[in-house]
């Protein structure tokens, strides 16, 4: 079983849309959780991360870690076209912010059509 | 600022070459990564350098070798490629205790024929 599990889509949604993206992940020691844009060919950036359980915004986007059910998602509010990209959900093993070690879904690509 | 930098871009190998990936960040960052990325399975970490003079293995070591030749570089070294090495290989940096902002380079693409 992966630590990290997220459904690769594609995605595909008409401007102006809601989008959910979500990940589950298997072990509760994980405490950091991210998101990261990755657009075509490029490398991936971060988009928003995430101590603990709770729900934190950034203008458009909201990340939500539900660590009962161990599940995390991203709502993307209003959806662009420049949002499509494919979003990587991730951790840190071990637990604490210095380790180092990522762990990444296998990312899912969102198309946003105009 | 750069951020990271990657060269090549590309690269052809033949099965049994050998090769080293160039990476270098001008942020100051102590720590620095490398990924290797295939279809279906995400990012996965191939080694990483904590501090300088410090490498430590990550999930996907078998097949590499690292060094960090200072705080700025850090680089991949293929001894004799083979076809399950070809991928995408992205390289990254980070503040020591930020370990969950990573910054990373714009990737290699590597096929092993």
């Amino acid at each position: 079983q992966k630590e990290v599990e997220q459904d690769p889509g594609p995605l595909s949604v008409p401007e102006g849309a809601i989008v959910s993206l979500n990940c589950t992940y298997s072990n509760s020691a994980f405490q950091y959780f991210m998101w990261y844009r990755q657009y075509s060919r490029k490398g991936p950036e971060l988009l928003m991360y995430t101590y603990s359980s709770g729900n934190k915004e950034d203008g458009r986007f909201t990340a939500q870690v539900d660590k009962s059910s161990k599940y995390i998602s991203l709502f993307i509010r209003d959806s662009q076209p420049s949002d499509s990209a494919t979003y990587l959900c991730a951790t840190i093993k071990g637990g604490s912010s210095n380790t180092g070690k990522l762990i990444f879904g296998q990312g899912t690509t969102l198309q946003v059509k105009p | 600022n750069a951020g990271v930098t990657q060269t090549p871009k590309f690269q052809v190998l033949k099965t049994g070459q050998s090769m080293t990936l160039q990476c270098a960040q001008d942020m100051n960052h102590n720590s620095m990564y490398w990924y290797r990325q295939d279809p279906g399975m995400g990012l996965r970490l191939i080694y990483y350098s904590a501090s300088e003079g410090t490498t430590d293995k990550g999930e996907v070591p078998n097949g590499y070798n690292v060094s960090r030749l200072n705080k700025r570089e850090f680089s991949l070294r293929l001894e004799s490629a083979a076809p399950s090495q070809t991928s995408v290989y992205f390289c990254a940096s980070s503040e020591g205790r930020r370990s969950y902002e990573q910054y990373f380079g714009p990737g290699t693409r590597l096929t092993v024929t």
